[in-house]
């Protein structure tokens, strides 16, 4: 079946950098966009920005631009999210899905808890 | 940057009621809205797109209209596995979410 499944658990320093993977299965991972959002706990959803496999082409939110690198490997239909100079305030369950034009189609991952803590 | 408000933060209705949530814009997105719901410890599913087409095995039940800047999500009759949380998203420029109605049982 069409899935997404996510890296397990992350616990960093503030200050580091985590990288985060989605892996697809079940269709042809180049044919759809990969967005992430990310949803701290007890709050709302926030986009993070896009991906396009087939052509590498990345969107991101202006929040996170700068601090944010949405890359892939088309050989293991794998696409990642790397967040930079983590601060207390990144702590949230970072989800992956798949999208067409912007709309978040689904599946989505399971979501990866990320923690920033000293 | 656009700015979704929904309103009410949550929302209080009984089983087999109708539920009528809101999203306004704070400029136009045209029909470039969707809506997703989300249960506790779930992902988010996608439940209606361009504003009113409903996305593949949602009920009938759910129903969107709205176009521009104000937005409405509709449920014709509540069901138990409706209780939860939805937003709505614009696309119309990049991506942006509202801040969630909770659809609680009375």
């Amino acid at each position: 079946q069409v899935q997404l499944v996510q890296s397990g658990a992350e616990v960093k320093k503030p200050g580091a950098s985590v990288k985060v993977s989605c892996k697809a299965s079940g269709y042809t991972f180049t044919s759809y966009d990969i967005n992430w959002v990310r949803q701290a706990t007890g709050q709302g959803l926030e986009w993070m920005g896009w991906m396009n496999p087939n052509s590498g082409n990345t969107g991101y939110a202006q929040k996170f631009q700068g601090r944010v690198t949405m890359t892939r490997n088309t050989s293991i239909s794998t696409a990642y999210m790397e967040l930079s100079s983590l601060r207390s305030e990144d702590t949230a369950v970072y989800y992956c899905a798949r999208g067409d034009s912007n709309v978040l189609t689904g599946p989505w991952g399971q979501g990866t808890l990320v923690t920033v803590s000293s | 940057e656009i700015v979704m408000t929904q309103s009410p933060a949550t929302l209080s209705v009984s089983p087999g009621e109708r539920a009528t949530l809101s999203c306004r814009a704070s400029q136009s997105v045209s029909s470039n809205l969707a809506w997703y719901q989300q249960k506790p410890g779930q992902a988010p599913r996608l439940l209606i797109y361009g504003a009113s087409t409903r996305a593949t095995g949602i009920p009938a039940r759910f129903s969107g209209s709205g176009s521009g800047t104000e937005f409405t999500l509709t449920i014709s009759s509540l069901q138990s596995e409706d209780f939860a949380v939805y937003y709505c998203q614009q696309y119309n420029n990049r991506v942006a979410f509202g801040q969630g109605t909770k659809l609680e049982i009375k």
